[in-house]
């Protein structure tokens, strides 16, 4: 059975910029959320979908959106980024929120 | 606030010694307790997963203890190997596991 898969695994950006990463959960998860982690502030909850729906949202700025698409494929959008936006980007997935997650290599961003 | 706070900080023994990790959460009421092990640079992996009448659970050289009533848990590892060095993060859900709270870690390495 496949993992979770995010591409790209690393991406550079310039500030200002936006940019869209993207997850691809294990077949028959339909639970798919996103994580911030940094060095100083560990792993931040982000937004969880849930069919298509955002069922739950972390305390980020609006910068920060998502969908998931029918097939459960999720992206992540960043628009204007700055530099506390470098971070690893992990995406996990479940059957449905309350179940075992599993995540993903995450995505490497780095705002210059 | 729901918080969750771990401690260690960061951990070093030697290959072969045992070790426990420990985990204070504030979350009330809660639906279970996560230990995530996540070596550098990948995604955090399951260890185990506790509702809050279960009390011990194993996983191989792994076992986490649960205490709902002083909301403490522990994470011991027995006969640690070099493998082990890793963050180890314990994470907890709200009532409806909607929620996931999670602590900073603890930086776990063992040396030869």
């Amino acid at each position: 059975k496949a993992g979770v898969t995010q591409t790209p695994r690393y991406l550079i950006k310039t500030r200002g910029q936006q940019v869209t990463l993207s997850c691809s959960p294990i077949s028959g998860h339909r639970s798919v959320s996103w994580y911030q982690q940094t060095p100083g502030q560990g792993l931040q909850f982000l937004f969880e979908y849930f069919s298509e729906t955002q069922r739950n949202k972390g305390n980020f700025p609006g910068r920060f959106s998502g969908r998931q698409f029918s097939n459960s494929r999720s992206e992540m959008n960043v628009s204007t980024l700055e530099l506390g936006d470098s971070a690893l980007y992990l995406c996990a997935s479940a059957r449905d929120y309350s179940y075992e997650q599993y995540f993903g290599p995450g995505t490497r961003l780095t705002v210059t | 606030k729901n918080q969750v706070e771990q401690s260690p900080q960061s951990l070093i023994i030697l290959e072969g010694k045992n070790c426990t990790l420990q985990c204070n959460y504030t979350v009330s009421p809660f639906s279970n307790l996560r230990w995530y092990k996540q070596d550098t640079g990948r995604g955090p992996v399951s260890l185990t997963i506790m509702t809050f009448s279960e009390n011990t659970k194993s996983n191989g050289r792994y076992t986490a203890t649960l205490d709902a009533d002083t909301k403490q848990s522990s994470l011991h590892i027995t006969a640690s190997q070099l493998s082990d060095s890793a963050s180890y993060i314990c994470v907890v859900s709200d009532e409806y596991g909607n929620k996931l709270v999670f602590g900073a870690g603890t930086i776990l390495r063992v040396k030869s």
